[in-house]
């Protein structure tokens, strides 16, 4: 059963960049997609983007602009950066593992438990 | 940008049928846009009961089902339970790999 831990920084300036590790066990990060989602204090759910193990990406088009996402293999880690954060991206960020066969992948079946992030100075 | 449309808020008395539906701003939903369902309570990280439009995820209750219904995508909870009260996002494919949630149903069972 794959396991996944999110850690990083729980408060960011504003206007710095924000930093997520996402650490996977009881798995291989090879070969499969992988998610950050976030959710603000009292709000829905946000998909950010998703990244394959062998680096491809594809992100939110509104974050598009501040989100780059890695993956280091070695480490079985996937990582988050948003840079030129404000309050709006203060939330809980969730890392989650991809179900997909046949080149569709359907639901996001592993879920980290989520790591607040909140943005203040 | 295409919004993706859920009832805010839903109560069922419990033994009951609800079925929570999630739409486009602007189009219809088929089984093209690979609808999932994803529950949410309180605190904890979301899991699904729900993926293509009508598979249940493992262990996911039969009560649980899920179709097409006219132009969009449902959730229906037949006999419901108090322990099904939580928030019920869905997630469609909108292409290109760009996913993106409803802005969620929260479900109160009274």
């Amino acid at each position: 059963q794959v396991q996944l831990q999110e850690s990083g920084p729980g408060l960011v300036t504003p206007s710095e960049t924000l930093s997520l590790t996402c650490t996977v066990s009881g798995g291989s990060i090879s070969p499969n997609y992988w998610s950050w989602i976030r959710q603000a204090p009292g709000k829905g759910l946000e998909w950010i983007g998703y990244i394959y193990s062998s680096g491809s990406t594809r992100y939110n088009p509104s974050l598009k602009s501040r989100v780059t996402m890695s993956v280091d293999t070695s480490k079985n880690q996937f990582s988050l950066r948003l840079t030129s954060v404000t309050a709006a991206d203060t939330a809980v960020y969730y890392c989650a593992k991809w179900y997909c066969y046949s080149d569709t992948c359907y639901y996001m079946d592993a879920w980290g438990k989520g790591t607040t992030v909140t943005v203040s100075s | 940008q295409t919004v993706v449309t859920q009832e805010p808020s839903f109560s069922v008395s419990p033994g009951g049928t609800v079925t929570l539906t999630c739409g486009l701003s602007s189009g219809s939903v088929s089984r093209g846009y690979y609808p999932s369902w994803y529950q949410q309570t309180p605190g904890q990280a979301p899991r699904t009961v729900m993926y293509n439009t009508n598979t249940r995820s493992s262990g996911v209750p039969d009560r649980f089902s899920g179709s097409i219904l006219g132009d969009k995508a449902a959730l229906t909870i037949t006999g419901a339970q108090a322990d099904d009260e939580s928030d019920y996002y869905c997630c469609l494919y909108m292409g290109s790999g760009i996913r993106v949630f409803g802005g969620g149903t929260k479900l109160t069972v009274l």
